[in-house]
């Protein structure tokens, strides 16, 4: 079984703050990292598919990075806002399945 | 465009019986894929179905079974419950199931089993 690991679990932050997450991931049968964020009652919605080693991805405060050498992906958020509290996800995929990592769960504070 | 719909969203059987989910992927899309989340545990993929065949399948004994119909509606079913089977239940549709393509997720169905 393939091990997709996130950290941290969990992370507070205050209003504008910046922070960042770390997926790990084996660098061996890599296709593809997806990233997604997960907010309470809503379904995972997609933020960015990444392929190549080097990778990087910018979709408004929030972009991500990619290492397929040594097996990372960071996620970064600019400037926190509440609306951004939620748990982010990435996923490896191998070609033919998503190995999901457990998360890291953002609360941001007003 | 309609998103990806499942039903029931929540449902309470009792062990030993079985249940089935429904997932209507978005209009277009042929890939359908199903995961199960427990709490403290990522989401486990289950299997996928493209033009009506299974075409990958993850790592659960054969009491999870699934089916897509010719509309790329996928059906999934647990027969004989255990109590270790409460989670939620996902699927997730895209256009053709490739590594690079962008899943979109139902709200996914809360099962719980007493």
């Amino acid at each position: 079984i393939l091990n997709v690991e996130q950290s941290p679990q969990s992370l507070h932050v205050q209003e504008g703050d910046s922070t960042n997450f770390t997926c790990s991931f084996p660098s061996s049968n890599f296709y593809a990292l997806h990233w997604y964020r997960w907010e309470t009652a809503k379904s995972p919605e997609a933020l960015f598919v990444m392929t190549l080693n080097g990778d990087e991805k910018k979709k408004g405060r929030i972009s991500a990075t990619l290492n397929t050498k040594e097996g990372y992906s960071y996620l970064y958020i600019k400037g926190s806002q509440p609306e951004d509290s939620a748990t982010y996800l990435c996923a490896m995929n191998t070609g033919n399945q998503f190995y999901f990592g457990t998360g890291t769960s953002l609360t941001v504070i007003p | 465009k309609a998103g990806v719909t499942q039903t029931p969203r929540y449902l309470i059987k009792t062990r030993g019986q079985q249940v089935t989910l429904s997932c209507s992927p978005i209009s277009g899309h042929r890939s359908v894929s199903w995961y199960q989340q427990t709490p403290g545990q990522g989401l486990q993929f289950l299997f996928e179905y493209f033009s009506e065949t299974q075409r990958n399948k993850g790592n659960f004994p054969g009491r999870f079974s699934g089916r897509q119909f010719s509309n790329s509606r996928s059906e999934m079913n647990v027969s004989t419950l255990e109590l270790g089977d409460s989670a939620l239940y996902l699927c997730a549709s895209s256009l053709a199931g490739a590594w690079q393509e962008t899943q979109y997720f139902g709200p996914g169905t809360r099962l719980l089993v007493l």
